[in-house]
């Protein structure tokens, strides 16, 4: 079946800190990759996208490839910010029809200053 | 004014009580969904509707019922829940058909049974 394996957390990090939160996918076809972030209290927002292989997603500093050969989506950023402390969903859809999103488990992300 | 939005914030039940929660999206969009979200757990597609047609239903338990009156507003009426539905409840809504189209989510409706 389809699903998504996220790394566990938590993330703890010092602000300015290196980031990456390691995402793979099993999916029968292709499809489209999804990060969103959770903020406390808040529901999810998209934080960025890529639609097929070898497209990269990218939004307020945070990166993410989309690597078909490795089945991999994770999500990069070079210095993070005690403002992006968060959960962060690693997520998967298949085109056409409704908007059904797989989400992995999330990861919490804590920066400390 | 979000786009879409979720009430009450916060409920608290009892076990035979009712209680229905709201989602309201003002965006156009076609589709909308309920989202259950567990500590620990990932997020569990609950209900989706299409064009005010549910389309998929994911082996939820009948004390969960939803409602799509029309394309902008969603319901989940609940009855004689467990401590075990205790959760944060996530409505969602976006466009479909296309290929990566953005969902967007309201800011959830923490549940406590009691």
């Amino acid at each position: 079946g389809n699903s998504v394996t996220q790394m566990e957390g938590p993330v703890t990090l010092s602000e300015e800190a290196f980031l990456t939160i390691n995402c793979t996918y099993t999916a029968t076809g292709y499809p489209s990759l999804f990060w969103y972030v959770q903020y406390p209290g808040e529901g999810l927002q998209l934080l960025l996208k890529a639609t097929k292989a070898d497209d990269k997603g990218s939004n307020k500093g945070f990166e993410a490839t989309y690597r078909k050969e490795t089945t991999s989506f994770h999500l990069e950023k070079g210095s993070v910010q005690v403002s992006d402390s968060a959960v962060y969903f690693c997520a998967l859809r298949f085109s056409g029809g409704y908007n059904k999103l797989i989400f992995g488990a999330g990861t919490r992300l804590a920066v400390h200053p | 004014e979000t786009g879409v939005t979720q009430t009450p914030r916060h409920l608290v039940m009892g076990m035979t009580n009712k209680k229905s929660l709201k989602c309201e999206q003002h965006l156009g969009h076609n589709a909308m969904y309920w989202y259950k979200q567990s500590a620990k757990k990932p997020l569990e597609l609950m209900f989706v509707y299409s064009l005010e047609e549910r389309v998929e239903n994911n082996s939820v338990p009948s004390r969960f019922s939803p409602e799509c009156p029309n394309s902008s507003h969603l319901f989940l009426h609940l009855h004689t829940l467990q401590p075990e539905d205790s959760a944060l409840y996530l409505c969602a809504s976006s466009q479909d058909g296309g290929q990566g189209s953005e969902a967007f989510f309201g800011q959830g409706t923490r549940l406590t049974v009691v």
